[in-house]
C-alpha cells in the first residue's frame, strides 16, 4: 500500500509569483484535503476535494485553488504569493468525505521571499 | 467561530513517566482524532474515537472521547525517547473538516 506522497519537498518563490504543489493520495482513498501549517501552529484547513469536486473550504482567499484528478491525485495552486504564505503545506487523503481519518504526506515547505 | 484548546502547551518529563494531555472545544464534535508530528514530517494518526464516552487504547496510548463531546484526553504510559514530538487533537463533524488544535509539545529527558 502506497502512502500519501507530495512534491516538491521544498520550494522557494518570490512574492507575487504563482506556485503549484502536488499530492498523490493513498491507494483506495478518494478524498484529498489540503492544510497549511505555519511554524509553531497546528494545521489549518484550506479545502477538501471529493471525486474531483471541491467539498468544503476553510477561511482562505480565492487565490488558493485546487484540482483533483480522476486518479484522485490533487494539486494546490496559490497565485500572487505573499510573504505570509510561507508555511508547510500538507496533503491528506481519506477513504471518503464522511469523517474517515486523514492520512498525511510529509508536506511541501514553501518559502516566499 | 469554534475554539480548540490543548493543554499543556508543552511539557518536559523523565523517561518512564506517564503523560496526560487534553483538548477542549467550545463546540460539540462527533469524532476525535489524535495525531503525532515529528520534525519535518506530516502528522501520523495515533487513535480515532467515534462515540461519546469511548475509551480506546493503542499500545501505551489511551484516549477518551468526553461525554459532553466537547473534550478528549490522551495518556501515554511509561514514556520513551521516541515519544518526543507534537501531539495534536483533531475533532470533526462527519467530514465537514478536521480542526486541529494548537498542539502539545512533548520532550522526554533521559
Amino acid at each position: 500500500e502506497t502512502g500519501v506522497t507530495q512534491s516538491p519537498t521544498h520550494l522557494i518563490k518570490t512574492r507575487g509569483q504563482q506556485v503549484t504543489l502536488r499530492c498523490s493520495s493513498q491507494s483506495g482513498h478518494n478524498t484529498v484535503s489540503w492544510y497549511q501549517q505555519a511554524l509553531g501552529q497546528g494545521p489549518q484547513f484550506i479545502f477538501q476535494y471529493y471525486r474531483e469536486e471541491e467539498n468544503g473550504r476553510g477561511n482562505f482567499p480565492p487565490r488558493f485553488s485546487g484540482l483533483q484528478f480522476p486518479n484522485y491525485s490533487s494539486e494546490l495552486n496559490v497565485n500572487a504569493l505573499e510573504l505570509d504564505d510561507s508555511a508547510l503545506y500538507l496533503c491528506a487523503s481519506s477513504l471518503d468525505r464522511t469523517g474517515s481519518p486523514l492520512h498525511f504526506g510529509n508536506g511541501t515547505r514553501l518559502t516566499v521571499t | 467561530g469554534q475554539q480548540l484548546n490543548q493543554s499543556p502547551q508543552s511539557m518536559f518529563i523523565q523517561e518512564g513517566e506517564d503523560v496526560s494531555m487534553n483538548c477542549t472545544s467550545s463546540s460539540i464534535f462527533n469524532t476525535w482524532l489524535w495525531y503525532k508530528q515529528d520534525p519535518g514530517e506530516g502528522p501520523v494518526l495515533l487513535i480515532a474515537l467515534y462515540k461519546a464516552g469511548e475509551l480506546t487504547s493503542n499500545g501505551r496510548l489511551t484516549a477518551q472521547f468526553g461525554i459532553t463531546r466537547k473534550d478528549s484526553f490522551l495518556n501515554i504510559s511509561a514514556s520513551i525517547p521516541s515519544d518526543v514530538g507534537i501531539y495534536f487533537c483533531a475533532p470533526d463533524n462527519y467530514g465537514q473538516n478536521f480542526v486541529f488544535g494548537p498542539g502539545t509539545r512533548l520532550s522526554v529527558l533521559p
